[in-house]
């Protein structure tokens, strides 16, 4: 089944303790994304991938690292995590940067 | 870079009626989607129409990229159409960095 996958759906951490949302896509899509949700700012993006080795910064980078070493997966790393990136995370895929198919989500608490 | 938004902001209907959604945005666009977060969270793609009109099923959706608007049309609405919906748009040579509007929430009464 073609689909987005997305690694851990729930997680409680505290202030400071580095973590990683994985993110992985079985489709061979050129281009993946992170995106944030938070009530009444509504989605915004992270960071982009267009290809393998090639990223760029969203509207909201502040805080987060991305890599894509390969073409399916694209982990969102958190080094040093604050209550104000406690949100709902998606990670998306396309193949052109087009039709984009969202993963389940990710929500994070950091406390 | 570019605005989206979305109108109404809150649409509530009995079950059986038609909507229709409304998305502006503020530049030319190479890109434009519909998406519906349902109750569970979980944001499932609708269309990619950066022009043109498109249906599947009981939806369709038109954008006018000239005017620089979309719409999306729900007919004979279910319980199962509740939820939020998004548009989200690109422009210029930033094709992958979507832009959402804030949504439109839908309640789908019985």
């Amino acid at each position: 089944e073609a689909q987005v996958t997305q690694n851990p759906r729930y997680l409680i951490t505290v202030t400071g303790k580095k973590l990683t949302v994985t993110c992985s896509q079985n489709m061979n899509h050129e281009y993946m994304s992170w995106y944030r949700q938070d009530p009444g700012l509504g989605l915004r993006q992270i960071y982009y991938s267009m290809n393998v080795e090639v990223t760029d910064k969203g509207d909201v980078p502040e805080g987060y690292k991305v890599s894509r070493k390969e073409k399916r997966n694209f982990p969102l790393i958190l080094e040093s995590p604050s209550p104000n990136q406690t949100s709902l995370y998606f990670c998306a895929s396309s193949p052109t940067g087009g039709f984009y198919t969202f993963g389940s989500g990710t929500r994070l608490t950091v406390v | 870079g570019i605005q989206v938004e979305q109108s109404p902001p809150d649409l509530i209907l009995q079950e059986g009626a038609n909507s229709t959604l409304r998305c502006n945005f503020s530049d030319s666009v190479n890109n434009l989607q519909w998406f519906h977060q349902n109750p569970w969270g979980q944001l499932i793609n609708l269309f990619y129409i950066p022009s043109g009109t498109k249906q599947n099923g009981r939806l369709s959706a038109t954008t006018v990229a000239t005017e620089r608007y979309s719409l999306l049309y729900i007919s004979s609405s279910q319980t199962t159409d509740s939820g939020v919906y998004f548009c989200a748009v690109a422009g210029g040579t930033s094709y992958g960095k979507l832009t959402f509007g804030q949504g439109t929430i839908l309640t789908v009464h019985p």
